[in-house]
């Protein structure tokens, strides 16, 4: 069966400038998540929803940062004004209901790169 | 609070000889713990769990990993490096939804 996707793989942007980061969770899996992984580093947690609402955004490093389900399956990540530091590859991952122990799909990730 | 330390950054081994990964975590709870193995360019992918059931967890590609609640260790062994093994892994510790990763060890395998 299909996996968790992510679209787009590569993203390169200018600094300043918006971007939007796609992910298509397991089908039926009521939990997202998302990480960030910088170089050389384990992923970092970001933000967790449950169906269509943010359980736990308390990984989102500030008010730059945004993510959207809107109707519980696709989830965008959202970053304005992107600066150098947010370089990093965005991983998305699902779980069939978020219960501790539940193991998280991931999918490959989007690398972005902000120049 | 919960934290994982992976205690080699880079492991190497030659092929056919033994792999151990050392992992040691931090947990206010009976904690789940993880270990993903992250190949170049691909995703991380479950190499095996545990979630309070047999302290001794078998994973895929001859993997396993020995819950130790006494040392608050997970390491992850295996008898029999192959070449294919060459990657980096994450131990991870969950007690909620939101996974803790360590920093990952680097494997490398030698011919």
């Amino acid at each position: 069966g299909a996996g968790v996707s992510q679209t787009p793989s590569n993203k390169v942007t200018e600094k300043g400038k918006y971007v939007e980061l796609r992910c298509d969770p397991i089908s039926g899996h009521t939990a997202l998540y998302w990480y960030r992984q910088s170089l050389g580093q384990g992923p970092e947690f970001l933000i967790y929803f449950q169906g269509t609402g943010a359980a736990d955004d308390s990984g989102l490093p500030n008010d730059r940062f945004f993510a959207v389900r809107p109707e519980g399956s696709v989830s965008t990540l959202k970053i304005q004004r992107t600066e150098r530091g947010d370089s990093a590859v965005y991983l998305c991952a699902s779980s069939i209901s978020g219960r501790s122990g539940d193991t998280q799909y991931f999918g490959p990730g989007t690398r972005l790169t902000v120049l | 609070a919960q934290s994982v330390t992976q205690l080699d950054s880079h492991v190497s081994v030659s092929e056919g000889t033994p792999v151990l990964l050392r992992c040691n975590y931090s947990s206010s709870y009976s904690p789940s713990l993880f270990w993903y193995v992250q190949h170049p360019n691909k995703g991380l992918q479950l190499l095996l769990k545990y979630t309070s059931a047999a302290t001794l967890v078998k994973g895929i590609n001859g993997f396993e990993a020995e819950f130790k609640k006494s040392e608050t260790s997970f390491h992850l062994t295996k008898p029999s490096a192959h070449m294919s093994d060459a990657a980096e892994y994450f131990c991870v510790v969950s007690t909620t939804n939101k996974f803790y990763f360590g920093s990952g060890t680097k494997l490398n395998v030698k011919p």
